[in-house]
């Protein structure tokens, strides 16, 4: 079974500066995504970024980037020039890329990491 | 607009009732989810349904029951077997890549915040 560890219960940055949430995972498959999903206060669960394991480059959006080292089954997100938007608690997922199976589709979730922006 | 809309945002119930917690889809996506969060942790799947009439047990299914009897519709119903059954409840849907059977990211409703006393 794939576990997904967020070892940051909580962190803080100011306004402008830039802050890097950890994640690792744990998996016996190649083939996978993952996914940072960002929980603001109105608990709409909102996409941030994906990757797919077989893609070497790491995923941008915007003021969003990962950093993902397979070898080492971590998939850290990056959030440059932090606003005040982007408080919230912000998820790590996994999810298997192998077809069939009875849990395909399924997203793991980390525990999540409360991030606070101050002015 | 499309989108996933969940009803009711808040839900009240007496211990020992059933109750249903609606979720509904207009983005014709193939596959549907619910999931359970509770404070501090992170999302649990309940049950998923990659097409209709079929539906398969997450990982916390006991106490939990649900039909997919229309694509659009996943209502998921939380019976009186479940033991702790207040917590958020978010549904999720995702579309199926038809040629390779890729199920892509998954997409969440608002929820709801069911209060079981």
């Amino acid at each position: 079974a794939q576990t997904v560890t967020q070892s940051q219960p909580e962190m803080s940055v100011q306004e402008a500066e830039t802050v890097t949430l950890s994640c690792t995972y744990d998996t016996s498959e190649s083939d996978y995504y993952l996914f940072w999903y960002k929980q603001p206060p109105s608990r709409q669960m909102i996409l941030v970024i994906r990757q797919e394991a077989y893609k070497q480059q790491n995923a941008t959006e915007n003021r969003f980037s990962v950093n993902f080292q397979k070898a080492a089954k971590s998939f850290s997100l990056k959030i440059s020039d932090s606003q005040l938007g982007d408080a919230a608690m912000y998820f790590c997922a996994y999810r298997s890329a192998r077809a069939g199976g009875t849990s395909y589709g399924k997203l793991t979730f980390g525990q999540g990491t409360i991030l606070t922006v101050h002015p | 607009d499309g989108g996933i809309t969940q009803s009711p945002k808040y839900l009240f119930r007496k211990e020992g009732q059933n109750v249903t917690l609606s979720c509904e889809q207009n983005l014709n996506h193939d596959a549907m989810y619910w999931y359970r969060q509770d404070p501090g942790q992170g999302l649990r799947l309940i049950y998923y349904s990659q097409i209709v009439n079929d539906f398969q047990k997450g990982d916390i299914a006991e106490g939990y029951s649900v039909s997919r009897e229309k694509k659009e519709s996943f209502p998921l119903t939380v019976t009186s077997a479940q033991k702790n059954p207040t917590a958020f409840y978010l549904c999720a849907s995702s579309i199926r890549k038809t040629r390779t059977g890729l199920l892509t990211e998954q997409y969440f409703g608002p929820g709801t915040r069911l209060t079981v006393t």
